[in-house]
């Protein structure tokens, strides 16, 4: 079992919908949590990341982490045909300093 | 602004052969990584060096060896190439290990055949 899980989807949305993306993890020391965006045959990059549990907002995009059920989320609100891409979520290890990943999911939103 | 830069883009292997991947950065990042990718299983580390002069192991280091050349500069060498080796490979680089921001290249396409 991977440390951290994702639903690969795809998940299809008409544009200006409200998209919900979500991983769980098991490794309790994971303390930063990130998500990257990947484009089509490009490199991942980061989009945003939250230390422990609580929101963190940015435009239409808002991280959620809660810790106590080892759950973390995305919200894309008003979604645009641009934000069409593979969504990783990402946790950090206090301990080693290494970054696990998750599946991603891929997202389509439809015009 | 380049950034993280791999070469080759693409690649076409037999079994048995051996290759390296170059992987270069300009931002003067301490830290660099490389993971493949796989559909189905995410992005899985496979070496990493948390500073120039160290090398450690990660997720998935089977069939692979590293060498951290100079700050800049970290290869990827498969010395024994097998179809289970078939993946994209990206290199990526942080300002300082376990910081989580990881900056990556465009990846380097590799199918063993």
């Amino acid at each position: 079992q991977k440390e951290v899980e994702q639903d690969p989807g795809p998940l299809s949305v008409p544009e200006g919908a409200i998209v919900s993306l979500n991983c769980t993890y098991s490794n309790s020391a994971f303390q930063y949590f990130m998500w990257y965006r990947q484009y089509s045959r490009k490199g991942p990059e980061l989009l945003m990341y939250t230390y422990s549990s609580g929101n963190k907002e940015d435009g239409r995009f808002t991280a959620q982490v809660d810790k106590s059920s080892k759950y973390i989320s995305l919200f894309i609100r008003d979604s645009q045909p641009s934000d069409s891409a593979t969504y990783l979520c990402a946790c950090l290890s206090g301990n080693t300093g290494k970054l696990i990943f998750g599946q991603g999911t891929t997202l389509q939103v439809k015009p | 602004n380049a950034g993280v830069t791999q070469t080759p883009k693409f690649q076409v292997l037999k079994t048995g052969q051996s290759m390296t991947l170059q992987c270069a950065q300009d931002m003067n990042h301490n830290s660099m990584y490389w993971y493949r990718q796989d559909p189905g299983m995410g992005l899985r580390l496979i070496y990493y060096s948390a500073s120039e002069g160290t090398t450690d192991k990660g997720e998935v280091p089977n069939g692979y060896n590293v060498s951290r050349l100079n700050k800049r500069e970290f290869s990827l060498r498969l010395e024994s190439a097998a179809p289970s080796q078939t993946s994209v490979y990206f290199c990526a680089s942080s300002a300082n290990h376990g910081t989580g921001e990881l900056f990556f290249g465009e990846g380097s396409r590799l199918t063993v055949l």
